[in-house]
């Protein structure tokens, strides 16, 4: 199947530092990628739809100056996560869609855990 | 707008026995349906999928999948659990067209595999 990476696999910051997180699609072109969160216990939550050459498209309740996006190519997405505090720590999941058969698949990235001290 | 119910959050089984882990969804058409495993470390793979058609899926590992619309329900079913197959397991739905890749996910399932 398809590989979507991400990096970095963990991070740990201060808080009101930035962190920067990219996925990459390996073997396949993907103008569109989302960006998931996942708290502990919890189910992952759709974040934003990044998308190559113009803006991401944010889910309500998601703070876009926040957590800046950015789809510099078709083969990656950046998430930064702006000003951190503790309560942005969680596990970040990427997604990406290929062609598959007739229909398109979604590709996950393997995530990136943020703990923000 | 759409959502996703998985009712057990926790799941014990023999290895050997038999595993039906539980998806209830909300929408008002038939949504695009699947299954993911998420393991430690590893990024969510796709177990299976329902568009159309028939309603039993069939997946990777052994898995399979029958669609209910009268029950709104899409449960994944394994014969003969393995301990490899400890993992978590995510039901997810997605309406599709424009939206297609906006999955909404259920709570999840973990499960446990004794020898």
């Amino acid at each position: 199947g398809a590989v979507v990476s991400q990096h970095p696999s963990w991070v740990i910051c201060k808080s009101g530092t930035s962190v920067k997180i990219e996925c990459r699609s390996l073997d396949f072109q993907a103008t569109t990628m989302f960006w998931y969160r996942q708290f502990p216990k919890q189910s992952l939550m759709l974040m934003a739809t990044s998308n190559e050459g113009s803006k991401a498209t944010y889910e309500q309740g998601v703070e876009k100056d926040k957590f800046l996006i950015n789809h510099a190519s078709l083969t990656l997405s950046t998430l930064t996560v702006t000003s951190a505090h503790p309560e942005d720590s969680s596990f970040y999941i990427c997604s990406a869609p290929k062609a598959s058969g007739g229909s398109r698949e979604q590709f996950f990235g393997p995530g990136t855990r943020l703990t923000v001290l | 707008a759409q959502s996703v119910t998985q009712p057990d959050i926790h799941i014990t089984v023999s290895e050997g026995a038999s595993l039906e882990l539980r998806c209830n969804y909300s929408y008002g058409a038939t949504p695009y349906l699947f299954w993911y495993v998420q393991s430690p470390g590893q990024g969510l793979q796709l177990l299976l999928k329902y568009f159309s058609g028939d309603t039993l899926v069939q997946g990777i590992k052994g898995f399979e999948a029958e669609f209910k619309r009268s029950q709104s329900s899409f449960n994944l079913r394994k014969p003969s659990v393995h301990w490899s197959d400890a993992a978590e397991y995510f039901c997810a739905v997605n309406a599709g067209g424009t939206s297609y890749g906006k999955l909404t996910f259920g709570q999840g399932t973990i499960l446990t595999v004794h020898p």
